[in-house]
């Protein structure tokens, strides 16, 4: 069975750092694309970028680019998104996704909280 | 950046009736990276359609996918209760892939 399961819950201070995780089962990691999707309060999908963790080849949404960084470790078959300075606009739901013909399974989405 | 728009922003209908749900995009998607999702209230979001009219696994054949170029179409052919809950496309085919912005069907 394929499955995605993300880090814990986090509540940050503006300014800081945070790196979350999504650990993929089941399925040979390194020959799927992992997607990061973020969902504001009451809003809608955000697509946010991809890695494909074979090669590290990243793509990323020019809404983030700069603003986070996806990476993949092959070897414990995580995929991680992170942030270096976080602000309260950062308040969100974080999915980590495979793609396979669209995002076929799905992490059970890391809630981030930044607030001082 | 390709701009997908959904309509209506929200269906209220009741059980047993048809819904359709449009989603219009800026420029031309190629069908076979057109998709369509499902979200619940507290769940992540469940594929429904790949390829713009191809069902994913264990999704029931009320619901049907259609069109091409900038203009593609979700059906539920008669809503269940389960039925009713947050609907998005996404196109794959030009980066940076993009979701459309929701319709929401809700019980009338």
């Amino acid at each position: 069975e394929v499955q995605l399961v993300q880090s814990g819950a986090e509540v940050k201070k503006p300014g800081e750092s945070l790196k979350i995780s999504c650990k993929g089962s089941g399925y040979s990691f390194t020959n799927y694309w992992i997607g990061w999707v973020r969902q504001m309060p009451g809003k809608g999908l955000e697509w946010m970028g991809i890695i494909f963790p074979s090669d590290s080849d990243t793509r990323y949404s020019p809404s983030f680019q700069g603003q986070v960084t996806i990476s993949a470790d092959k070897s414990i078959s995580t995929a991680y998104l992170q942030w270096s300075s976080l602000k309260a606009s950062d308040t969100a739901m974080y999915y980590c996704a495979r793609h396979g013909g669209g995002f076929q399974h799905w992490g059970q989405g890391t809630l981030v909280t930044v607030s001082s | 950046e390709i701009v997908l728009t959904q309509s209506p922003g929200t269906l209220s209908l009741s059980p047993g009736e048809r819904a359709t749900l449009s989603c219009r995009a800026s420029q031309s998607v190629s069908s076979s990276y057109l998709v369509w999702y499902q979200q619940k209230p507290g769940q992540a979001p469940r594929l429904l359609i790949y390829g713009a009219s191809s069902r994913a696994t264990g999704i029931p054949d009320r619901f049907s996918g259609s069109g091409s170029g900038t203009d593609f179409t979700l059906t539920i052919s008669r809503l269940e209760p389960e039925d009713f809950a947050v609907y998005y496309c996404q196109q794959y085919g030009s980066s940076p892939w993009t979701f459309g912005q929701g319709t929401k069907v809700e019980i009338k």
